[in-house]
């Protein structure tokens, strides 16, 4: 079965833009997380949903950091006013539920701000 | 703050050898610790993972040892192989929450 994916694989921008990243969690599958890696790092985590609401946005490192998932399938992660530093690999995961402990991770999407 | 931490950055072993990596953790909530394995340009995949209540979990040439009362916890590659190169992460998981606490990676090199 498909795994999850995440678009657009690569995204450059330009500092202060805005840019969404989209994540397509497995069929069935009702958490979904989000991280961020930098370069030669491990990834960190930002958000996670359970269903359509956050239940934990701790890791979220501002507020130009949002994240959505209306339908409680695919998600959004917005990042408004965007800075160098952002520049990373954001990974999507998700699993069969909030008990389940197995989260499998999309490919990602490197984000460079210029 | 939660941290895990793990060594070595780096690991070059000649193909057949055994590499192992390291993990130590300082929140003894963590209740679930994967390791991922993650090549260039792809998102990271679910090797083996360990809980707590025991000591040693083996699938295949990988095996994880798990030592509770140092709060560490290992990763062996037995008969290492050159498709095995790869960046390694140990992770875990607290029952306060679902995300994972990543540590740094570990870069293995197998020769062959």
């Amino acid at each position: 079965g498909a795994g999850v994916s995440q678009t657009p694989s690569n995204k450059v921008t330009e500092k202060g833009k805005y840019v969404e990243l989209r994540c397509d969690p497995i069929s069935g599958h009702t958490a979904l997380y989000w991280y961020r890696q930098s370069l030669g790092q491990g990834p960190e985590f930002l958000i996670y949903f359970q269903g359509t609401g956050a239940a934990d946005d701790s890791g979220l490192p501002n507020d130009r950091f949002f994240a959505v998932r209306p339908e409680g399938s695919v998600s959004t992660l917005k990042i408004q006013r965007t800075e160098r530093g952002d520049s990373a690999v954001y990974l999507c995961a998700s699993s069969l539920g909030s008990a389940s402990e197995t989260q499998y991770f999309g490919p990602g999407t490197r984000l460079l701000v210029l | 703050q939660q941290q895990v931490k793990q060594s070595p950055q780096s690991l070059i072993v000649q193909k057949g050898g055994i590499s192992i990596i390291n993990c130590a953790y300082e929140n003894t909530a963590f209740d679930y610790f994967p390791w991922y394995q993650q090549f260039p340009g792809k998102g990271p995949a679910l090797l083996i993972a360990i809980r707590p209540d025991v000591s040693e979990k083996k699938e295949g040439r990988f095996t994880i040892s798990f030592n509770k009362s140092a709060k560490q916890f290992s990763l062996h590659i037995m008969d290492s192989q050159p498709g095995d190169s790869a960046t390694y992460f140990c992770a875990a998981r607290g029952n306060a929450g679902n995300m994972l606490t990543f540590g740094g990676g570990t870069r293995l090199m197998v020769k062959p």
